[in-house]
């Protein structure tokens, strides 16, 4: 069975600082990854993917997400942080048997940055 | 419109009312999801349709009852819910072979009395 954690139900950080929302994965095999970001009163917006290739994977807004095979971990971070960056963030992950719909979601993670 | 719509947006209703959440994706996509949102939970997947037909059922109550007339729009029909039912629902569309990622409606905030 596949399966993600995000350990932090939240994360504050300041304004300009950078911030890191951590996540972690099992899954048979190699991964796929996603992160998604939601909004208040809004659906699940994707923000990033790793399928393959080069473990830093850029993405919307200026977040990136790093692959790290060892620690099967997908992190999700930004250089500077915006106050408008405060929403609910989702991993995601998938083996690469399946079809689209095996995707697990993790229970968010909730950033606040504020001034 | 764009992207992956729903309606209603919100919906209150007893526990011996029908009603029916509506989804309707622009995307040209051909698979269409169910997901049930609760705080502090995984997002939890309902149904999955791939060119129209039931690929997944994960063990949702028959008080739940999907349909999906055509690619570009599904439907949850419900039925005697219960007050733990109350969640955010949304849909969500992708294509269903390959890499491609799900997007979703902005959800129906579900409250049942």
């Amino acid at each position: 069975a596949q399966s993600v954690a995000q350990p932090e139900d939240q994360v504050n950080v300041a304004e300009g600082n950078p911030l890191t929302v951590k996540c972690t994965y099992s899954v048979s095999g190699n991964p796929y990854l996603f992160w998604y970001v939601q909004y208040p009163n809004r659906g699940l917006q994707f923000l990033l993917k790793y399928i393959t290739g080069d473990n830093l994977v850029k993405g919307s807004y200026g977040f990136e997400a790093e692959f790290n095979k060892s620690q099967t971990s997908f992190h999700l971070k930004k250089p500077s942080a915006l106050v408008s960056d405060s929403a609910l963030y989702f991993c995601a992950v998938r083996d690469r048997t399946g079809t689209a719909s095996k995707l697990s979601f993790g229970t968010g993670t909730r950033l606040q940055v504020t001034l | 419109e764009t992207g992956v719509t729903q309606t209603p947006r919100h919906l209150v209703m007893g526990m011996t009312n029908k009603k029916s959440l509506k989804c309707e994706q622009h995307l040209g996509h051909n698979a269409m999801y169910w997901y049930k949102q609760s705080a502090k939970k995984p997002l939890e997947l309902m149904f999955v349709y791939s060119l129209e037909e039931r690929v997944e059922n994960n063990s949702v109550p028959s008080r739940f009852s999907p349909e999906c007339p055509n690619s570009s729009h599904l439907f949850l029909h419900l039925h005697t819910l219960q007050p733990e039912d109350s969640a955010l629902y949304l849909c969500a569309s992708s294509q269903d072979r390959g890499l491609w990622e799900q997007f979703f409606g902005p959800g129906t905030r579900l409250t049942v009395l």
